[in-house]
């Protein structure tokens, strides 16, 4: 079975903290992808990763940076923590040519 | 871009009984895939049932299945015979066939099974 493994299930960090959310996945997919979830507004892509050091922005970048150093492991970072980054969030992953995409059990971050 | 909509925020339906959920969709691709992803209170986003839009058959996994109406860019999900452990959130999500292999969620619908 696919496995994607987030660092943590919960996470409270103060405002301007810089933050690193973790993403791990065994099975060499090629894509990786940082989603955030929010009440009454889905899943909104934050970036994705389609390769070792590359990345690509999605919906909202804005506030965030991602790295992708080994394929197995997508980062999320929040270089200044702020708190309408309060919110869930998602990792994914998904093989090259495939349609679908593995998730996470996501991180419950809280910005106070 | 493409868009997602689901027009539910939230439904109910009796232990064994049958619901459907509403999904629409708009975009200017042909070769596309419509996904239904469940999340249940743990959150472990899992995938419900897939389908390829050059496929008439509409999709079916046991008690789940789709209706496909290309035309009119509609997507529903039937849960036949509703168990307990349907209660979850379930998002409609449109994915690019062309190779970004991103995908477009719509906003979810909370379904609620009664005992």
């Amino acid at each position: 079975d696919v496995k994607v493994t987030q660092s943590s299930r919960y996470l409270v960090k103060r405002t301007g903290e810089k933050v690193f959310l973790e993403c791990v996945q065994d099975m060499d997919h090629e894509n990786m992808f940082w989603y955030r979830q929010d009440p009454g507004l889905g899943l909104r892509l934050i970036y994705f990763s389609y390769d070792v050091k590359m990345k690509e922005k999605g919906d909202i970048p804005e506030g965030y940076s991602v790295s992708r150093e080994k394929k197995e492991r997508f980062s999320l970072i929040l270089e200044s923590a702020s708190t309408n980054q309060t919110s869930m969030y998602l990792c994914a992953s998904m093989q090259l040519g495939g349609s679908e995409a593995f998730f996470g059990q996501g991180t419950r971050l809280t910005v106070v | 871009a493409q868009t997602v909509t689901q027009s539910q925020p939230e439904m109910s339906v009796q232990e064994a009984e049958t619901v459907t959920l509403s999904c629409t969709y708009d975009t200017s691709e042909s070769n596309y895939y419509l996904f239904w992803y469940k999340q249940p209170p743990s959150r472990q986003m899992i995938l419900v049932i897939r389908q390829e839009a050059y496929k008439q058959q509409n999709a079916t996994e046991n008690r789940f299945s789709v209706n496909f109406q290309k035309a009119a860019k509609s997507f529903s999900l039937k849960i036949s015979d509703s168990q307990l452990g349907d209660t979850a959130m379930y998002f409609c999500a449109f994915g690019d066939g062309a190779g970004s292999y991103q995908l477009t969620f719509g906003k979810g619908t909370k379904l609620s099974v009664i005992p």
